[in-house]
């Protein structure tokens, strides 16, 4: 069984310009999360999206950051005009429907680099 | 403080010996979780416990939990070379339990 999978491991884009995270989960998950991990600390919350819907974008800067998860494909976290604290790695990861105590399966992350 | 603080941030001990790291956290909680994590890699689950529980064994692992106190442990016996990585803990809060809160990790190294 495939984990969860994200693409690309590593971005690197100038300062102005648009970033698009993916994350597939895995099989027969449909609870996606992403958090963003900066050098030498934890992972920080960004939102919480099941097929179609947002659930929980608490943790999502108010601008410039948006993400879905379509009924086809990949979710999609998107980072528009970028700037230099936007570095860091970005982890996705999934769970099972209506888990509530079930571990999350995590990405290798993408760590993205802006110049 | 944040919620899900790890103890101590850097820990080396030589492999044979065992690990103890702990966490604290500040809201009440419907789980914690432990992770591990390799260098440049994703995070892996090593266990959950809930609330009610207080105890929990996974070979080598075995992680307590101390809701009166907001606290949990996780101890490694016989540490190997392998088990070299960053560990954190995570809470899901009874509000919020899809999302977890993260400490700043223990960076655990064993000396061969």
């Amino acid at each position: 069984n495939a984990g969860v999978m994200q693409n690309p491991r590593h971005l690197v884009r100038r300062r102005g310009q648009e970033a698009r995270l993916r994350c597939s989960p895995m099989k027969g998950h449909s609870h996606v999360y992403w958090y963003r991990q900066l050098p030498e600390e934890g992972l920080k919350f960004m939102v919480y999206l099941q097929k179609e819907n947002i659930i929980d974008e608490s943790g999502m800067p108010k601008e410039r950051f948006s993400a879905e998860f379509p009924k086809e494909g990949p979710s999609i976290l998107r980072i528009q005009q970028v700037v230099r604290g936007d570095s860091a790695a970005y982890f996705c990861a999934s769970s099972p429907e209506g888990q509530g105590n079930q571990p999350q399966h995590f990405g290798d992350g993408t760590r993205l680099s802006i110049l | 403080s944040q919620q899900g603080e790890e103890d101590p941030q850097a820990l080396s001990i030589q492999e044979g010996e065992n690990a103890t790291m702990n966490c604290s956290y500040k809201t009440s909680i419907n789980n914690l979780q432990w992770y591990r994590q390799n260098s440049g890699r994703g995070l892996v689950h090593l266990i959950l416990i809930r609330s009610n529980e207080r105890e929990k064994h996974s070979g080598r692992l075995r992680v307590t939990l101390d809701t009166s106190k907001k606290s949990s442990s996780l101890l490694i016996t016989a540490s190997r070379a392998a088990d070299t990585a960053s560990y954190f803990c995570a809470t899901a809060n009874i509000q919020g339990a899809q999302k977890l809160v993260f400490g700043q990790g223990t960076r655990l190294t064993i000396n061969p």
